[in-house]
């Protein structure tokens, strides 16, 4: 499979708590994506990391990158019920691959409780 | 404003049919990717391009998927002779004038179009 790998595959936990979950990749990067996609829906953006760059926060979400080891994390904080959904991380191949191909992971299965 | 949209939401078709699904970009977006994404799965890269231009193609799984985008807005993926293994929800997205990097920056998708193939 063409496809990154995340983990883990799903994750269950009480409304409040923290939310961990990990991406890893096999080539070399330009950027590095978090996406959201709610059961049936599309996907939506949530935060984008540059090669050149270690950690981003964005309200209560932080992303980590490190390159060295092609991983990168993503950590809600305080979640919500409304945070249910499955969490997709993507990559874009730097400039030098000669190609356009963005490739997603295999996906988090995120589950809040209320 | 307007989104990404895509029709038909939902398509079904018998083994051996053609089909074309339609993705409306939002406006001014110079980049539209296409993805296939199977149950359970991430999305997988099938083909991107920079206006009208089909600069990367190399995800289509055979030469029954051609897509094309003759005016740089609208976009048709067709599939020819569907089989079994089409079945998918297929996804486009769209995103703006690339940046320095030379790369799409976020992307914006569309709902998908769930195609069953009987």
């Amino acid at each position: 499979s063409q496809q990154g790998e995340e983990d883990p595959q799903a994750l269950s936990i009480q409304e409040g708590e923290n939310a961990t979950m990990n991406c890893s990749y096999k080539t070399s990067i330009n950027n590095l994506q978090w996406y959201r996609q709610n059961s049936g829906r599309g996907l939506v953006h949530l935060i984008l990391i540059r090669s050149n760059e270690r950690e981003k926060h964005s309200g209560r979400l932080r992303v980590t990158l490190d390159t060295s080891k092609k991983s990168s994390s993503l950590l809600i904080t305080a979640s919500r019920a409304a945070d249910t959904a499955s969490y997709f991380c993507a990559t874009d191949p730097d400039l030098g691959s000669g190609t356009y191909k963005y490739i997603f992971g295999t996906g988090t299965r995120l589950k809040v409780l209320a | 404003g307007a989104g990404v949209s895509q029709s038909p939401r939902y398509k079904v078709a018998k083994r051996g049919q053609d089909v074309a699904l339609r993705c409306d970009p939002i406006s001014g977006h110079v980049s539209l990717f296409w993805y296939q994404q199977a149950l359970g799965q991430g999305p997988e890269f099938l083909t991107y391009f920079q206006n009208e231009a089909q600069l990367d193609k190399s995800g289509l799984p055979s030469d029954r998927f051609f897509a094309e985008r003759p005016e740089g807005s609208v976009s048709t993926l067709k599939i020819q002779r569907t089989q079994q293994e089409d079945s998918a929800v297929y996804l486009c997205a769209s995103s703006l004038a690339l940046g320095t990097s030379g790369r799409a920056g976020e992307q914006f998708f569309g709902p998908g179009t769930r195609l069953t193939v009987l």
